[in-house]
Parts: structure tokens; sequence; C-alpha cells
């Protein structure tokens, strides 16, 4: 069974405007981390933002923001006033536990175009 | 200076080569990894290491083998390389003092293999 799901290949937004990307994440840990990085046409991962499983807070930085929705088992990433630049792929990650190596499984991305 | 670096940066080879992948940290992070990335996979996860007495396969090891030199020097090899090896690999360092969880990623070795 998938780990990560993101369910939208890909997606359009207008410059200026917000964007939300899904994800969903399966693990039967109480404990786990989950992550966004976005990699450019260029080909480098940049780390995004950071939800540890027991944060009450919906993680943010800068532009970015993640709506942690533990129930529905969501960690879907807000960018908000998007720009040219913002276009790129996104993946959410999971890291599962703290022992065992603090693996990370990703999804398989979404892309994102921003219209000027 | 870039924190983790990847050498080559790009590699075309024909198969049954054997290749090796080197990566270098300045970090100073214990945990270090190797991720391949292929079109609509995301990342999976090939191998990783603690410290250099610490090496745990990941997902997808088979074909693949590494090597912990130092702290700082992560290297991957494939000892005879396929086609289906053709991908963009990743290295990766991580962080997770102070309550932070942070993967550092290096630029990529983008491999071809014909």
């Amino acid at each position: 069974a998938q780990k990560i799901t993101q369910t939208q290949p890909g997606m359009f937004v207008q410059e200026k405007e917000a964007v939300t990307l899904d994800c969903t994440y399966d693990t039967s840990d109480q404990s786990y981390g989950l992550f966004w990085y976005k990699q450019p046409s260029s080909g480098e991962m940049i780390f995004l933002i950071y939800q540890g499983s027991y944060d009450e807070q919906n993680a943010t930085e800068g532009r970015y923001s993640l709506n942690f929705q533990k129930a529905r088992k969501s960690a879907n990433l807000v960018i908000s006033a998007s720009q040219l630049g913002d276009s790129a792929m996104y993946f959410c990650a999971m890291r599962e536990g703290w022992g065992g190596g603090f693996k990370t499984i990703f999804g398989a991305g979404t892309r994102l175009f921003v219209k000027a | 200076d870039a924190d983790v670096t990847q050498t080559p940066r790009n590699r075309i080879t024909k198969t049954g080569k054997r290749i090796m992948l080197e990566c270098s940290q300045t970090k100073g992070h214990d945990r270090m990894y190797w991720y391949r990335q292929d079109p609509g996979l995301g990342l999976r996860l090939i191998y990783y290491s603690f410290d250099v007495k610490d090496i745990n396969k990941g997902e997808i090891s088979d074909g693949y083998s590494v090597s912990r030199q130092a702290q700082a020097k992560f290297s991957l090899s494939l000892e005879s390389a396929i086609p289906n090896q053709t991908a963009l690999y990743f290295c990766a360092t991580r962080d997770h003092s102070g309550g932070r969880d942070t993967q550092y990623f290096g630029p990529g070795t983008r491999l071809t293999v014909l």
C-alpha cells in the first residue's frame, strides 16, 4: 500500500493566488514526521517545511504552511501569494518513528505551474 | 561552498561497467543517505548510514553497494551497471538535533546506462 499519496500530478495557479497541494499518508506509528520538498527544473531538492506528529500547531515557513489534519492523515502544503519561481515539482515525505534509521518515504510528487 | 557535494554531476556509461558515485558533506552530520529518483516515482532509498561502522539497506539496494570512508564521505557503487539503473541519484545528510529533522540534499548525479 502507498505510504504517501499525492493525488494531483499537476496543478495550475495564477500568480499571486494561494494554492494547496494535497498529501495523505498512512502509518501506524504514533511518532512520525512530515516534510515537503521543492524540486525546480534544475533538479536540486529544497527542504520547505517540517511537521512533527506531536506538534499541535501547523508549521509555517514564510509563504509556506502545512495544513496538518492528524485524524484524516493529511498534510497539505499551502503556498500563499504564488510567484513564478514557485513553478516546480513538490514532494511530500514522511519519516516513521524515531528509530530504525530515520528512513523517509516520498510521494510521487505534484508539478505546480504558476501562470503570469 | 555547497554543504553536500556529489561527483560526478553527469555520467554516461555502458552496460556492465563499474561505476562509483561520490558524496561529501561539510555539515558534520552522522546520518547519510543515497536515493534514486525515477519519473513518477519520487525518491526511493537505496542505502543509509548512521556512522562509519553502520551501513543499512534501503528499499531498493539490489545491484548497489556503498562505502562510508569517513563521517564526511559516502560512496555509492554500481558493480555492473544495467540500463534500468538510469536515474537521478541524490545523496543526503540528516540533522535531527534540537528537535529538528531536516535532510540536506546534494545537487544530484544524472546517470545514464546505455
